[in-house]
């Protein structure tokens, strides 16, 4: 079946712009999950969806980022204001439900050039 | 707090050696620990994880990893590398917050020379 897929798979962008990630979860699958991976370091959590709840933003780095999920499909993750430091490569994950016997399937990540 | 740590941003074998990539964790809570690997331009794939089950765990790919909670390790090994296992490798352990919050090493990239 479908894998997690992501949209742009490339995004270049002017500081101070404002853009869209979007991810498509494994349908059927309820829990969805935001990770940044910068440039040689490993990924970091930014958000967790249970649903369209978010039980967990405490990843987001500061208030320019914010996430939405519609019901147990489409998420995507905003950046306002867009700033060179955010720049990096931004992966979403799906699993079956919550909890840690649950696999997180992973998008290929959109890969965010600010310039 | 978990974290990750791996040794060494990049480990060089040749076709047919041993592989071994490394991690030590730290976790307040009996850890669940995984190894991903992440091929150009791919998403991670999940090539083995650590339940609390069998301390040496089997993995796709002719990968497997040991769960040593003296040493808080779970390396990584294969015992015959072949050019297609090139790729970038992450070690996590999950926080066990209600969900499956994953925290990262900051990864290891194989590379295999003929």
């Amino acid at each position: 079946g479908a894998g997690v897929s992501q949209s742009p798979s490339n995004k270049v962008t002017e500081k101070g712009k404002d853009v869209e990630l979007r991810c498509d979860p494994i349908s059927g699958h309820t829990a969805l999950y935001w990770y940044r991976q910068r440039l040689g370091q490993g990924l970091e959590f930014l958000i967790y969806f249970q649903g369209n709840s978010a039980p967990d933003k405490s990843g987001l780095p500061s208030d320019r980022f914010s996430a939405e999920r519609t019901g147990e499909s489409v998420s995507t993750l905003t950046i306002q204001r867009t700033q060179q430091e955010d720049s990096a490569v931004y992966l979403c994950a799906s699993s079956l439900a919550q909890g840690r016997a649950y696999e997180q399937y992973f998008g290929p990540g959109t890969r965010l050039t600010v310039t | 707090a978990q974290s990750v740590t791996q040794l060494g941003s990049h480990v060089s074998v040749s076709e047919g050696a041993l592989v071994l990539l490394r991690c030590n964790y730290s976790s307040s809570v009996p850890p669940y620990l995984f190894w991903y690997v992440q091929y150009p331009n791919q998403g991670l794939q999940l090539l083995l994880k650590y339940t609390s089950a069998a301390t040496l765990v089997k993995g796709i790919n002719g990968f497997e990893a040991e769960f040593k909670k003296s040493e808080t390790s779970f390396h990584l090994t294969k015992p015959s590398a072949h050019m297609s296992d090139a790729a970038e490798y992450f070690c996590a352990v999950s926080v066990d917050t209600g969900f499956q919050k994953l925290v990262f090493g900051t990864g290891t990239r194989l590379l295999v020379s003929p």
